[in-house]
């Protein structure tokens, strides 16, 4: 149970581009979901925190208007990255938690690329 | 605020050694907290998690950490190590005072299982 299904896995595409990343939990609600940012060889940076119909809760440094989440039902939200220039290119990964005090649990990634 | 610490970049252990991986943590509240392994360009998967109770906790894999209050530790430890353990382990925490289950991960350890 719990599984986080985050699509697409991989994306190539030109800069100036949109991209939108999917973050589906399978056999869950959650009220939750997270989106990290991952550089090569480094731990996860907190992106942002999507809550179930409200707007999403932005880290510091992160821009909102770059990085739009929508989380516009229990089981399904989305990151869109705006405008992508090459350094937006990265390991983006979303994470759902299905209570207060229970482990989050993490889509696959996406691997995003700007040429 | 909280903070983890993970003093090691890498493990290194031959196969069928014990495997530990150190992980320290400061918190306010009482701590939540979380190891999850991350393999090559995939998400991270859940292995075991202290909230309460026992200070020993048997998770996933054949895996187990201890919850030490006194040294604020929580080391994850493998009796017999096998070269499919190889991976990027990462500590995390969540303090009781924390909103929406946010957790703050640590660096990382990479652990090399040698045949």
């Amino acid at each position: 149970g719990a599984v986080v299904s985050q699509h697409p896995s991989w994306v190539i595409c030109k800069s100036g581009t949109s991209v939108k990343i999917e973050c589906r939990s399978l056999d869950f609600q959650a009220t939750t979901m997270f989106w990290y940012r991952q550089f090569p060889k480094q731990s996860l940076m907190l992106m942002a925190t999507s809550n179930e119909g409200s707007k999403a809760t932005y880290e510091q440094g992160v821009e909102k208007d770059k990085f739009l989440i929508n989380h516009a039902s229990l089981t399904l939200s989305t990151l869109t990255v705006t405008s992508a220039h090459p350094e937006d290119s990265s390991f983006y990964i979303c994470s759902a938690s299905v209570g207060d005090n229970q482990p989050q649990h993490f889509g696959d990634g996406t691997r995003l690329s700007i040429l | 605020a909280q903070s983890v610490a993970q003093p090691e970049d890498q493990v290194n252990v031959a196969e069928g050694n014990p495997l530990t991986v150190k992980c320290t943590y400061s918190v306010s509240g009482n701590p939540y907290l979380f190891w999850y392994v991350q393999y090559p360009n995939r998400g991270l998967q859940f292995l075991l998690k202290y909230i309460t109770g026992d200070n020993l906790v048997k998770g996933s894999y054949g895996f187990e950490a201890e919850f030490n209050k006194s040294q604020t530790s929580f080391h994850l430890k493998k009796p017999s190590a096998l070269v499919s353990d190889s991976a990027l382990y990462f500590c995390a925490v969540r303090g009781t005072t924390d909103s929406w289950g946010k957790l703050q991960f640590g660096a990382g350890t990479q652990v090399v299982v040698t045949p």
